[in-house]
């Protein structure tokens, strides 16, 4: 079982907007604007989309945001394009306590 | 062009070891925390552990799960970061990723390709 929670799947058609979910707890995702988002395609490696909530490295189309409110952080799609089919996962900072970094167990979006 | 290429993996009988290696170029290697992340055949993603920068006292941190087997290693001099793994279980066998790992921020990038590391007997 992961750390944070996302939904298994997601999906919606070319040009409409959707958004994953990623829930922790007061622990890493509530206590830290440390968030960041990894989209996967089939047989790659993760690339980073979000960072620290909601900055975009140079490169990534601003039709990707995110957010966090509370223990829920969001990554926000918009404009769908088929390129956008993957796997996304969400990562927070965990405190050096416990395990100082978890994941979430990812979703799959597809286009229709 | 920043880029981190990963070698070492293969097969490999459960309660043996194996070492991975993660060459980087197009940075400054010796500035930044290196780390590894590991993804199970069909399966998310599991962070494993990192490796700060000298300037940081070159520490490590591990995920509970590999805690006292894997140990993560730097050469600078080189630009190669290292993942020792000790008593291999089947449960280890994944794909192992080496990513520079931005700190105090915590996120991870780039990624290199990745290395499948398969336990078994």
């Amino acid at each position: 079982q992961s750390a944070l929670t996302q939904p298994a799947s997601v999906s919606g058609s070319p040009g409409q907007s959707i958004t994953i979910s990623c829930t922790g707890t007061s622990s890493d995702v509530g206590s830290y604007n440390l968030v960041s988002w990894y989209q996967q395609h089939p047989g790659k490696a993760p690339k980073l989309m979000i960072y620290e909530v909601s900055k975009r490295p140079s490169g990534v189309s601003n039709r990707f945001s995110g957010s966090k409110s509370g223990n829920t952080a969001s990554l926000t799609i918009s404009g769908l394009q088929a390129e956008d089919e993957a796997d996304y996962y969400c990562c927070s900072y965990a405190g050096s306590s416990t395990s100082y970094v978890v994941f979430g167990g990812g979703t799959k979006l597809t286009v229709l | 062009e920043v880029q981190l290429v990963e070698s070492g993996g293969g097969l490999v009988q459960p309660g043996r070891s194996l070492r991975l290696s993660c060459t980087a170029s197009g940075f400054t290697f010796g500035d930044y925390a290196m780390s590894w992340v590991r993804q199970a055949p069909g399966k998310g993603l599991e962070w494993v552990g990192f490796i700060r920068s000298k300037a940081y006292g070159g520490t490590t941190e591990y995920a509970a799960s590999v805690k006292g087997r894997f140990t993560i290693s730097r050469d600078d001099s080189k630009s190669i970061a290292y993942l020792q793994m000790n008593s291999l279980k089947t449960e280890d066998t994944a794909v192992y990723y080496c990513t520079r790992l931005v700190v105090p921020a915590y996120w991870f990038d780039p990624w290199g390709q990745g290395t499948l590391v398969t336990v078994s007997s």
